[in-house]
């Protein structure tokens, strides 16, 4: 079955530190991978997306999420962690097969304090 | 919110009531789609239309109808509402005009069913 994982609820950083939100997937081809932020009483928001080409893709609000094919990652990054970065952070996998559907994995919520 | 509105914001019913939640959008995307996300499961994909009268079903489909009479408008209908489908609703459009091609989301639509 095709499948995203995000393997943490929670992620605790401090302000200034550099964090990482885990994303690994699992489906047949060549995917489409992508990274949503979310916000209070808001939809989900595009961050970035992989399609193909160079591993590290730079998005939005100065985050980076570098892609692993045999590892099946796409954990999502930021040298240095803003309090205003706190939110609900969800990846998602379109399998090159349906083009017309996202999977969505379950979301991190990222805390950071400052 | 890319052009996008959901009415109700919020509404509470009752067990057994019939609820419909509509989904605007501007821009005349061709694909919309309908979600719902709840805590642990992230989002579900319950419907998704690839153009007018042309509709077909996510994985959560059972106990929701919907239709879509015009381009811009996207009609979710609960039948006869239960309380496991309280949730927030999600509608969302994919925007192929670009290489971004990904999905945008409305704001949501908050449904209590008692």
């Amino acid at each position: 079955a095709q499948s995203v994982a995000q393997p943490e609820d929670q992620v605790n950083v401090a302000e200034g530190n550099p964090l990482t939100v885990k994303c690994t997937y699992s489906v047949s081809g060549n995917p489409y991978l992508f990274w949503y932020v979310q916000y209070p009483n808001r939809g989900l928001q595009f961050l970035l997306k992989y399609i193909t080409g160079d591993n590290l893709v730079k998005g939005s609000y100065g985050f980076e999420a570098e892609f692993n094919k045999s590892q099946t990652s796409f954990h999502l990054k930021k040298p240095s962690a803003l309090v205003s970065d706190s939110a609900l952070y969800v990846c998602a996998v379109r399998p090159y097969s349906s083009a017309s559907k996202i999977i969505f994995g379950s979301g991190t919520r990222l805390s950071i304090r400052p | 919110d890319a052009g996008i509105t959901q009415s109700p914001r919020h509404k509470v019913t009752e067990t057994g009531t019939p609820v419909t939640l509509r989904c605007h959008q501007t821009e005349n995307h061709r694909y919309m789609y309908w979600y719902r996300q709840d805590p642990g499961h992230g989002l579900r994909l319950i419907h998704y239309s690839y153009g007018v009268k042309d509709t077909d079903k996510g994985e959560v489909s059972d106990g929701y109808s919907v239709s879509r009479s015009k381009t811009e408008d996207f009609l979710l209908t609960l039948e006869s509402a239960t309380s496991s489908q309280t949730s927030v609703y999600f509608c969302a459009i994919r925007q192929t005009e670009t290489s971004t091609d990904t999905q945008y989301f409305g704001p949501g639509t908050r449904l209590t069913v008692l």
